[in-house]
């Protein structure tokens, strides 16, 4: 069965500082990774999705990474801005059913002006 | 393009009522999922439709239903509700294939009083 985890649940930092999340899941069977940002009481935005082939996705200033062998994503956020606070989480589709994901429980981050 | 679209953005219904969420696709996007978001369990996935066919149901009471028009919109329904079915629901679609992201709405914020 498959589970997603997000660690640290919440994280606050100055402005300015690079920081990076981190999602961990249990079978390394999966097509992609999707990262997604969540405003309070809003949807989710898609940042980036990195297919099980892929090292690695940039846009802009955020870079994922993902390492299937050890269950392993990274959201890396350059230069982090206030505008940047919100909450992030990672998802991965079930082999089986594609359209279905699993949500990690997501990290709540903070950047402080 | 215009993204997903749910309506409407808030709706206050009585325990026993029954109601309904609208969701209109991204223009192209065949498939549509939906998913309940709860501070306490996070996101759950509830069912998916691709060409006006439920594929995939989540674990969720019959209570929970819904459909897909010809044109690709769908609606959810939820009858007899209960407090705790008080949740955002999310309305996300895709364009197709196992490698394509899913893109969501703002959300149906559901309150069972």
């Amino acid at each position: 069965k498959q589970e997603v985890t997000q660690i640290p649940a919440a994280l606050s930092v100055p402005e300015g500082e690079n920081l990076v999340l981190n999602c961990s899941f249990t079978d390394s069977a999966i097509y992609n990774l999707q990262w997604f940002r969540q405003d309070p009481g809003k949807g989710l935005t898609s940042l980036l999705l990195i297919q099980s082939s892929q090292r690695e996705q940039t846009s802009g200033r955020l870079n994922a990474s993902l390492d299937k062998s050890s269950g392993r994503s990274t959201l890396y956020i350059a230069a982090s801005q206030p505008g940047d606070s919100a909450t992030y989480l990672c998802a991965v589709p079930l082999m089986d059913s594609s359209y279905k994901l699993i949500f990690g429980s997501g990290t709540r981050l903070l950047v402080r002006p | 393009k215009a993204g997903v679209t749910q309506t409407p953005r808030y709706l206050i219904k009585t325990r026993g009522q029954q109601v309904t969420l609208s969701c209109s696709p991204i223009s192209g996007h065949r498939s549509v999922s939906w998913y309940q978001q709860t501070p306490g369990q996070g996101l759950q996935f509830l069912f998916e439709y691709f060409s006006e066919t439920q594929r995939n149901k989540g674990n969720f009471p019959g209570r929970f239903s819904g459909r897909q028009f010809s044109n690709s919109r769908s609606e959810m329904n939820v009858s007899t509700l209960e407090l705790g079915d008080s949740a955002l629901y999310l309305c996300a679609s895709r364009q197709g294939g196992d490698n394509s992201p899913l893109h969501f709405g703002n959300g149906t914020r559901l309150t069972v009083t």
